[in-house]
Order: C-alpha cells, then structure tokens, then sequence
C-alpha cells in the first residue's frame, strides 16, 4: 500500500533563506508526482508534475527533485518571501486513479 | 483556459440534513473529475472519481453519494448527514485519457462543510 510522507510537518524560516521540503513514498511504481501549494482555507494551486521518467522539473524559484529508486522527492525553494507561506502538499499517481496525498509541511516565512 | 468552479465555499448543516456540492470545468472536455475529503493535519482522502457521464467509482464506504449529470459537472450528496461529514471538500479535474493517469489535477478552492 502507497503512504506518502512529508517532513517536516512545519517549517519556519526568516525571508530570504533557502529551504528543502520532503516527500517520501514507499512504493516506487509510480506514474507521476505533483507538489501543491495551498493557503489556509483555499483549494490546491499545482506548482510542479514531475513524470516518473523525469528526475526534476524548475519552475521560477521552485526545483522539485525525483528519485524513485530511494522514494524521495525535494522541492527546493531559493530565497524565499513572506507571500510563500502556506501548506506545501506532494502527491503521487500510482495507476488507474489513485492518487495518494501527504500530509503537507505547512510553512511559514518570516519578514 | 480551463477553470473549475466549486460552491457554496461553506457551509453549516444540521445532522439529519441532505447535501449538495457541486462542481463545474470550463474549457475543457470529457475530462476525470473526482471528489476529495480533506481532514484537518491529514493528506486528501479520494472519495470519488468519474471517468464520464454517469460513470461513478467510489473509493471508500460513506455516507455520500456522487453524481455526474453533464460532462463537466460533478454532484457530491448525502442524504443524512453525520457529524463525522465534517471537513473540507474539494472537487478536481484532469485531462482524460482513459486508464493512464499521467497527467496534472487541478483543484477547486473547496467547499468547509460543517454539520452540527
């Protein structure tokens, strides 16, 4: 059975720092992972999909990781701001229509 | 552009009341819609998922119900509701292409249900 996991649970960092966010999984059959963003009481905004084929996918100051032999992704956000606080949420797609969900590293980025 | 739109964006409901959530896409066509449960300090649970017009898949027992009258709109309903309905609702979609989920899920900005 599929668990995601991500840690750490929160986060709190000063702006301007750049932090790593996990994500692990424990099975490495996967078709794709995707990181969400979502802020308090809001639904989900995709930030990154990295195919099982691809290793990392950029997107502005985001870097999302993936090795699937470890069952490890990273998303790295550089020099970080106060409007980046929220719940970073990874997800995996594992066939057919599941798709299983972490918890989320809720983040908080002081100014 | 494809948009997804989802309301009421709360609600407070006695136990014993019926619902309805619903849930409509934008610019897009035939695409798999689900219905997604989100606990506080907990990952999203799939609730359902539909790969067409009347085409329902249900991941876990419950209380609910969903419907898919049209191509883009998907129907989240209870008959009863319980205290333990509570939480937030979130409705998706992505591109359809049968079995083969590789694709991005774009989310609706929820619904906060509360039974009381």
């Amino acid at each position: 059975k599929q668990e995601v996991t991500q840690i750490p649970a929160a986060l709190s960092v000063p702006e301007g720092e750049n932090l790593v966010l996990n994500c692990s999984f424990t099975d490495s059959a996967i078709y794709n992972l995707q990181w969400f963003r979502q802020d308090p009481g809001k639904g989900l905004t995709s930030l990154l999909l990295i195919q099982s084929s691809q290793r990392e996918q950029t997107s502005g100051r985001l870097n999302a990781s993936l090795d699937k032999s470890s069952g490890r992704s990273t998303l790295y956000i550089a020099a970080s701001q106060p409007g980046d606080s929220a719940t970073y949420l990874c997800a995996v797609s594992t066939g057919g229509f599941k798709t299983i969900f972490g918890a989320g590293t809720r983040l908080f980025v002081k100014a | 552009s494809q948009t997804i739109h989802q309301w009421p964006a709360t609600l407070v409901q006695p136990v014993g009341s019926p619902l309805s959530l619903e849930c409509t896409v934008e610019g897009t066509s035939n695409p798999n819609l689900y219905w997604y449960r989100q606990a506080a300090g907990r990952g999203l649970q799939l609730l359902f998922y539909s790969v067409g017009i009347g085409q329902i898949s249900s991941e876990v027992p419950q209380n609910l119900s969903a419907s898919r009258p049209q191509d883009r709109q998907f129907i989240l309903s209870s008959k009863k509701l319980l205290l333990s309905d509570s939480g937030f609702y979130l409705c998706a979609w992505s591109v359809g292409r049968g079995l083969v989920l590789n694709t991005e899920a774009f989310f609706g900005q929820g619904t906060r249900l509360t039974v009381v």
